[in-house]
């Protein structure tokens, strides 16, 4: 089973600045099936990004995802208000889905 | 517009029974595999059930097998979860959601459909 490590555990930032999350993959991966959510408070998941680096619909262009291989990367410029949510890697798997354990980004 | 509306959680005693049903509307129901995500209070998110579009393909997370049951009615756009032998550590918020993914090309979309949850608590 593969599994997925998420850092840091909380970030803290104020508006404005850039953050940059990282997942890491027991093994290697193809960037195919790495994917990330943002979960706010009392709210569903919400799908920001598909084969490691393309945009789901919607998504604003400060998010993007980067990486290969067993590191990858969701980066955002210029962190916005409603951007401080808890966010989660996913890989795919034809008999079961992992998540990372999620990183928190709080307003500093 | 897509939706996926989740029912049937509650409060419930270790040992009991539920069903939670999904609705879904917007979509062609039929066309995907469907999952079951949960989130106990104050944790990540884990994945628990796989459905298949026509159901013949089914998994389970071991902290689930054998007591729950996923199953769908592609008919009524609907997919369900009965749940039995339920203990303290499956109170959790229950989400389904659609999985796209692409078997020719091997790529993952994600879980790009998500409902809004159902809120299960097993207690005495």
């Amino acid at each position: 089973e593969i599994v997925l490590t998420q850092s840091p555990g909380t970030l803290s930032l104020s508006p404005g600045e850039r953050a940059t999350l990282s997942c890491r993959a027991s093994q290697s991966i193809s960037s195919n099936i790495l994917v990330w959510y943002q979960q706010k408070p009392g709210q569903a998941p919400r799908l920001l990004i598909h084969g490691a680096s393309s945009r789901a619909n919607g998504i604003p262009d400060r998010f993007s995802g980067s990486g290969s291989g067993t590191d990858f990367t969701l980066t955002i410029n210029r962190v916005e208000p409603e951007d401080f949510a808890v966010y989660y890697c996913q890989q795919y798997g034809s008999s079961r889905n992992t998540f990372g354990q999620g990183t928190k980004l709080e307003i500093k | 517009e897509v939706h996926l509306v989740e029912s049937g959680g509650g409060l419930v005693q270790p040992g009991g029974s539920l069903r939670l049903s999904c609705a879904a509307s917007g979509i062609i129901f039929s066309s995907y595999t469907m999952k079951w995500v949960r989130q106990a209070p104050g944790k990540g998110l884990e994945w628990i059930s796989s459905i298949s579009s026509s159901s013949s393909i089914i998994y389970y997370a071991d902290s689930v097998k054998g007591r729950f049951t996923v199953s769908r009615d592609n008919a009524k756009n609907s997919l369900f979860l009965q749940m039995s032998s339920l203990r303290d550590e499956d109170t959790a918020v229950y989400y389904c959601a659609r999985e796209f993914y692409d078997f020719e090309s091997h790529y993952y979309y994600g879980l790009d459909v998500w409902g809004q949850g159902t809120t299960v608590t097993v207690s005495s």
